[in-house]
């Protein structure tokens, strides 16, 4: 089946110690996106991108980046872990462009992420 | 986020019981779109809704979009254990934007 895959599930790392987090996803959209979704509250969007093209969110702190190497893969670079970007990240993928209308987000299973 | 805003934040109903679920917005939403979320785990995609007072329905939820389309519900008809967890609803509040503005979700508890 097509989906999104994210990985790992659950990721733990050391305050301050650069951490990658994965997505891939097999439904062939041209534009991913980068949620982080604390307890209890909607997933904010932190950067997308569209083809090629980066998008960066305004509020989105410099301490996290992207990188798409293909339009299979994303990476979400987390440079310097603090406490606070503890939380559930979500990826999200979805087909954009002229004549497409209105499509849905499609969403992988999240990576947790722990800060020790 | 405030731009939309869903009620209630929690619900415990009994199985067989029916709920509605509200979204709102103060802006024109030019795509709703609702979700559900289990504990821990990613957003699943319900249903999406466009035009005004437009209606869809999948096995015992049914979502509206109200004329004004400033309004969105989601209904489920006899409830089941099955049916628990987080409902989301996600909007886009630009004609022809594909970023979308969530809503903090709403908590359901079925009680077999």
């Amino acid at each position: 089946d097509a989906m999104v895959i994210q990985n790992p599930r659950y990721q733990v790392t050391q305050f301050g110690k650069p951490v990658t987090l994965s997505c891939s996803q097999t439904l062939n959209h041209n534009v991913m996106y980068w949620y982080q979704q604390k307890s209890s509250q909607a997933p904010k969007l932190l950067f997308h991108y569209y083809d090629k093209d980066f998008n960066n969110e305004a509020d989105t702190p410099d301490n996290f980046q992207s990188r798409r190497p293909n339009t299979s893969f994303c990476f979400l670079d987390i440079r310097s872990p603090g406490l606070g970007d503890a939380a559930m990240y979500l990826c999200a993928t979805s087909r954009v462009g002229w004549g497409e209308g209105n499509q849905p987000q499609h969403f992988g299973d999240g990576t947790r992420l722990s800060i020790l | 986020s405030q731009e939309l805003e869903q009620s209630p934040q929690s619900l415990i109903v009994q199985e067989g019981k029916n709920l509605t679920i509200n979204c709102t917005s103060s802006k024109t939403l030019y795509g709703l779109y609702w979700y559900k979320q289990k504990y821990g785990e990613g957003l699943i995609f319900l249903m999406m809704l466009q035009k005004g007072g437009e209606e869809k329905s999948h096995e015992k939820i049914t979502a509206k979009l109200d004329e004004k389309k400033q309004q969105s519900s989601l209904h489920i008809t006899a409830s089941q254990p099955s049916h628990a967890g987080i409902y989301l609803c996600g909007a886009d509040l630009m004609d022809s934007s594909y970023k979308l503005i969530f809503g903090s979700g709403t908590r359901l508890l079925v009680r077999p």
